[in-house]
């Protein structure tokens, strides 16, 4: 299948700063990526669709302000953890869309101090 | 809206044994269905996937996984486990009036006990 990569795998921040997180598919071109949350024993959250060239479509009780989401090229999709807080620590995982399926990537895990 | 059912939270199993991990879901069209393994601090790998046909789905790692339309079902099943087949289970149901987002079951933990 393709190779979706994640950027960084884990990070560990203060609470306030901001934290960025890279997705992207790597043998294929995708106009559309998904980014989950996932927190312990728990299934996945989509959080936002990210749709290349235009905005990012956000699931309800996301804040947009909050997780800003920036898909810049057919292979980038960024998310910015904007003035983290605990609350925020959680592992996040991208997908990126062929026409059917989802393939994922490996995914970052995010601790706020 | 769709939604997913994984009615097992946990199971337990014995290596060599066979194991079953029920999902079941909700919607008022045409679906797309997947399993997906997840191991510790990774992301998904996929397993098999229905998307039209077959209702007998064959995947990696000797899963399957059948699609009952009447039920709206889609078990997966191993005949023999191995210890590396310990790990969170997801299945998932995707539609393309929906954009093909995909809508997670809970997750079930397979414990593939010696």
């Amino acid at each position: 299948g393709a190779v979706v990569s994640q950027h960084p795998s884990w990070v560990i921040c203060k609470s306030g700063t901001s934290v960025k997180i890279e997705c992207r598919s790597l043998d294929f071109q995708a106009t559309t990526m998904f980014w989950y949350r996932q927190f312990p024993k728990q299934s996945l959250m989509l959080m936002a669709t990210s749709n290349e060239g235009s905005k990012a479509t956000y699931e309800q009780g996301v804040e947009k302000d909050k997780f800003l989401i920036n898909h810049a090229s057919l292979t980038l999709s960024t998310l910015t953890v904007t003035s983290a807080h605990p609350e925020d620590s959680s592992f996040y995982i991208c997908s990126a869309r062929s026409p059917i399926e989802q393939f994922f990537g490996p995914g970052t895990r995010l601790t706020v101090l | 809206a769709q939604s997913v059912t994984q009615l097992d939270s946990q199971v337990p199993v014995f290596e060599e044994a066979p194991v079953e991990l029920r999902c079941n879901y909700s919607s008022s069209v045409s679906v797309y269905l997947f399993w997906y393994v997840q191991y510790p601090n990774q992301g998904l790998q996929l397993l098999l996937k229905y998307l039209s046909g077959s209702t007998l789905v064959k995947g990696i790692n000797g899963f399957e996984a059948e699609f009952n339309k009447s039920q709206t079902s889609f078990h997966l099943r191993k005949p023999s486990v191995h210890i590396s087949d310990t790990a969170e289970y997801f299945c998932a149901v995707s539609e393309e009036a929906a954009g093909n987002k995909l809508t997670f079951g809970g997750g079930t933990r397979v414990l593939v006990k010696p």
